[in-house]
């Protein structure tokens, strides 16, 4: 248990609909990443929060998705009129400052959430 | 752009046995190089890195890798694989000005260990 926590582990749904997932990164980490992992894949970048400011997002993250980092705290990461092509493990990623900056900045990965898009 | 190939997608080794793990990388400048361990319903976890100095680096876990520039290649070895070694394992490519948003990983390698 790497200390980030992500829920629900497994989401199943229909077809244009909205999904949330939540992300609890250990606590004193500013820094939160989220990043999605299709099949036989490796992870790819989604976007990036220090405190509460979302400062990046790949262009992989289309309209229909969006992030929030209230307080600095909690992540979530909406999806919205799901599509079979976004069934995937999305994965949520914190570190501290304190673990220096790249590349000695260190990633706690949460297990992730499992979408499946019906 | 940066990229980052891990030709086998699947391998098998007894326990005990050793192991190397390919990864080569297309980067234009000197890159930072990541493995990294990914069981079962668990998060990605940090083997080793290699950025500068001493192109032979240790890991956790009895992991080692060796960055070969000639090559463009950082795989991954393990003198005697334990089963508890079963996993996948990603490599990842880093820029020197660029940070942990910009790694490029691979594809992956399952590897599985038989008895």
């Amino acid at each position: 248990d790497t200390g980030v926590s992500q829920d629900p582990r497994h989401k199943i749904t229909k077809r244009g609909q909205n999904v949330t997932f939540r992300c609890d990164p250990i606590s004193e980490h500013n820094r939160l990443y989220w990043y999605r992992q299709t099949l036989g894949q490796g992870p790819e970048f989604l976007t990036y929060f220090q405190n509460e400011a979302q400062l990046e997002k790949s262009r992989l993250l289309s309209d229909r998705f969006s992030a929030e980092r209230p307080k600095g705290s909690f992540s979530t990461l909406e999806i919205q009129r799901t599509e079979q092509g976004d069934s995937a493990m999305y994965l949520c990623a914190s570190s501290s400052p304190g673990t220096g900056g790249f590349p000695n900045e260190k990633l706690f990965f949460g297990s992730g959430t499992q979408l499946s898009v019906l | 752009a940066q990229s980052v190939t891990q030709p086998d997608i699947h391998i098998t080794v007894s326990e005990g046995a050793s192991l190397e793990l390919r990864c080569n990388y297309s980067y234009g400048a000197t890159p930072y190089l990541f493995w990294y361990v990914q069981s079962p319903g668990q998060g990605l976890q940090l083997l080793l890195k290699y950025f500068s100095g001493d192109t032979l680096v240790q890991g956790i876990k009895g992991f080692e890798a060796e960055f070969k520039r000639s090559q463009s290649s950082f795989n991954l070895r393990k003198p005697s694989v334990h089963w508890s070694d079963a996993a996948e394992y990603f490599c990842a490519v880093g820029s020197a000005s660029g940070s942990a948003r910009q790694l490029t990983f691979g594809s992956g390698t399952q590897l599985t260990v038989l008895p």
